[in-house]
């Protein structure tokens, strides 16, 4: 069966330390995945794309690989804040023609001061 | 340049009513998409529509849901003789005609049926 899998429970770090994130994946052939941020009660803010082709994509304090072979992707934030305290959610975009997104469920980060 | 838009914010119905829900996309955009996101689940994909038709709802249940976009006007998201398992997140996300696959999305809607 097809599955996506964030780890459930919540990653909690210290204040400057680097997060990792992991989003696994079966049975499904993406053409990219894409990493998104949600805060409580708001909508899910775009952060990084990256495409079957890539190995790795930097946005400033951002790293996302993707290993097509694993199907895994890992999400990392260097130098954590408090302010990046939220839920992080990975999707699978299909090429379906349009732009079909698969969530996970996503990943809970806590970063204390 | 407003965000995509939502309303309303919380919505509370009783079982057997319908509840309407209105999304505004980005300026410019075309492409609306409905997301709905139960209690600990990801968000789900329900249906796509672009101006006055709707591309694919292969995630929308059969009964009881239906979508629009019209020419002028927000996109709607209707729910008939809601049950409380329709209790849920709802988001819709836009983008623009040829859009690089990044969907904006909005605060949502959370609809809780009693």
């Amino acid at each position: 069966s097809q599955k996506i899998e964030q780890n459930s429970e919540a990653l909690n770090i210290q204040e400057g330390k680097t997060a990792t994130l992991t989003c696994n994946y079966t049975n499904y052939s993406p053409a990219y995945l894409q990493w998104y941020r949600q805060d409580p009660g708001r909508g899910p803010v775009f952060l990084l794309l990256i495409r079957e082709n890539e190995k790795e994509k930097r946005k400033e304090r951002l790293k996302v690989t993707f290993d097509t072979t694993l199907k895994q992707s890992l999400f990392h934030i260097t130098a954590s804040q408090p302010a990046d305290s939220a839920t992080y959610l990975c999707a699978l975009g299909m090429n379906t023609g349009f732009q079909k997104l698969v969530f996970g469920t996503g990943t809970r980060l806590l970063v204390s001061p | 340049n407003a965000g995509v838009m939502q309303n309303p914010r919380h919505l509370v119905r009783r079982r057997g009513q319908e509840a309407r829900l209105r999304c505004s996309p980005m300026k410019g955009h075309s492409h609306v998409y409905w997301y709905r996101q139960l209690p600990e689940e990801g968000l789900k994909f329900m249906v796509y529509l672009q101006k006055e038709n709707i591309i694919d709802e292969s995630g929308m249940p059969k009964e009881r849901f239906s979508a629009e976009f019209p020419k002028e006007g927000p996109s709607i998201l209707r729910i008939q003789q809601v049950v409380r398992g329709d209790s849920a997140a709802y988001f819709c996300a836009s983008h623009p005609q040829g859009g690089k696959e990044t969907q904006y999305f909005g605060p949502g809607t959370r609809l809780l049926v009693l």
